[in-house]
């Protein structure tokens, strides 16, 4: 399967842990985005890296997350000391491109990794 | 800050029967993209539209970006249970972009 892969699928964690999940995303692609889906809502913008660098990465972001793209290629997005509103679903996407800005070509979505904290 | 609203947020329409999704921006895009969403499934490209005015199909489904580049729609003819979802705009304002609510669309066979 050559398309975008999110691990944990699922995660079920305590109030006040820390999680990580992982996104690999097409292997060609320069880009990759992280979006928060919550249950009857749009996917919500967090960050998004070309290669290497984390070019934006949302207001609505609290210290609590951070997201790394160390060669490239695989992506994680660790979030600390979780709480109940932390629970959704978490999207990674891929897309290529080199110039402009954020989603302006195609994007691909991996099938999200579903976090419940309780 | 940038606002994509979808009206209207449900849609039920008979097998067979026309369905649109309209998409508003508060602010100008530089493009906007469609997206489908499977039920338990990961949204889906379908279309981007750049230019004012744009109109572009893809079989049964036709995207219109406004001429002023703040809102969109997207039309299916004769819908069929295959297009059961939801469907979601994502607008591209000046780096920033925002997906809008979405449009949950049932077809009754």
């Amino acid at each position: 399967d050559t398309g975008v892969s999110q691990n944990p699928r699922h995660k079920i964690t305590k109030r006040g842990q820390n999680v990580t999940f992982r996104c690999d995303p097409i292997s060609e692609h320069n880009r990759l985005y992280w979006y928060r889906q919550t249950l009857g809502q749009g996917p919500e913008f967090l960050t998004y890296f070309q290669n290497e660098a984390q070019l934006e990465k949302s207001r609505l972001l609290s210290d609590r997350f951070s997201a790394e793209r160390p060669k490239g290629s695989f992506s994680t997005l660790e979030i600390q000391r979780t709480e109940q509103g932390d629970s959704a679903m978490y999207l990674c996407a891929s897309s290529p491109g080199r110039t402009g800005g954020p989603m302006n070509t195609e994007a691909f979505f991996g099938q999200g990794t579903r976090l419940t904290v309780v | 800050g940038q606002q994509v609203m979808q009206i209207p947020q449900y849609q039920h329409v008979q097998e067979g029967e026309d369905f649109t999704t309209y998409c508003n921006s508060s602010t100008t895009l530089s493009n906007i993209q469609w997206y489908k969403q499977r039920p338990g499934g990961h949204p889906v490209f379908l279309i981007q539209l750049v230019k004012s005015g744009e109109v572009k199909k893809q079989k049964r489904l036709t995207f219109q970006f406004g001429e002023a580049k703040k809102n969109s729609s997207l039309h299916i003819t004769a819908t069929q249970t295959t297009d059961v979802g939801t469907y979601f705009c994502a607008g591209r304002g000046y780096q920033k972009v925002t997906f809008g609510t979405g449009t949950k669309l049932q077809v009754i066979p």
